[in-house]
């Protein structure tokens, strides 16, 4: 019964490489959102959806594409991975845009 | 650029002890938010104030706001090992987001 579940776990992959990552939310929430974590742990976003709408697009490099077939889902794919792509990378979901978020627990990539 | 910066950077206590952050941030609000995020894991949302209210409280948890110097504080009393963690403000700086703080690393030492 979780409520935001986020897969896979941990992702190791060689540089040039196309992974996806996915989200689910179980809350009935309308928002869905990618952050991006860094090694210090700082936190910023990268896509919010609305409804299966993207609302934002925070300068991510158009490597990065979200896809939200429903709004209880949110899924990243990310095209020829690259070094700097390493990090912990969170969805989160909201009632609504401002409203407290629930956060997943994160997909830990590490590009080889 | 951050909106929300908190401070200090890392605090070390011991348990029964209180913990104080502060998080400061430059433009106009509608509501902070505190979050909690223990290690290997996604962040917890722990209590939001909006811009109209001073103080709340949720548990051990109290949360204050100055709208004037634009910055709030979070103090957990009678601190446990459990909640040693990383804790981040996050505003609602506009453009539809929140922006979070860089966060304090909290350690409660048993």
């Amino acid at each position: 019964d979780t409520a935001v579940s986020q897969t896979p776990k941990y992702l190791v992959t060689q540089m040039g490489n196309d992974k996806s990552i996915k989200c689910e939310q179980n809350l009935g929430h309308d928002t869905m959102y990618w952050y991006k974590q860094d090694s210090k742990k700082f936190l910023k976003i990268m896509f919010s959806y609305n409804n299966k709408e993207l609302i934002i697009n925070e300068t991510v490099p158009n490597r990065f594409s979200p896809k939200s077939p429903d709004k209880a889902h949110l899924n990243l794919h990310i095209n020829s991975l690259e070094l700097g792509d390493s990090a912990v990378y969170f969805c989160a979901s909201s009632r609504s845009v401002y409203q407290p978020q629930h956060f997943g627990d994160g997909t830990r990539l590490s590009i080889l | 650029s951050q909106q929300g910066e908190e401070d200090p950077q890392a605090l070390s206590i011991q348990e029964g002890e209180n913990a104080t952050m502060n998080c400061s941030y430059k433009t106009s609000i509608n509501n902070l938010q505190w979050y909690r995020q223990n290690s290997g894991r996604g962040l917890v949302h722990l209590i939001l104030i909006r811009s109209n209210e001073r103080e709340k409280h949720s548990g051990r948890l109290r949360v204050t706001l100055d709208t004037s110097k634009k910055s709030s504080s979070l103090l957990i009393t009678a601190s446990r090992a459990a909640d040693t963690a990383s804790y981040f403000c996050a505003t609602d700086a506009g453009g539809n987001k929140l922006v979070f703080g860089a966060g304090t690393i909290l350690r409660v030492k048993s």
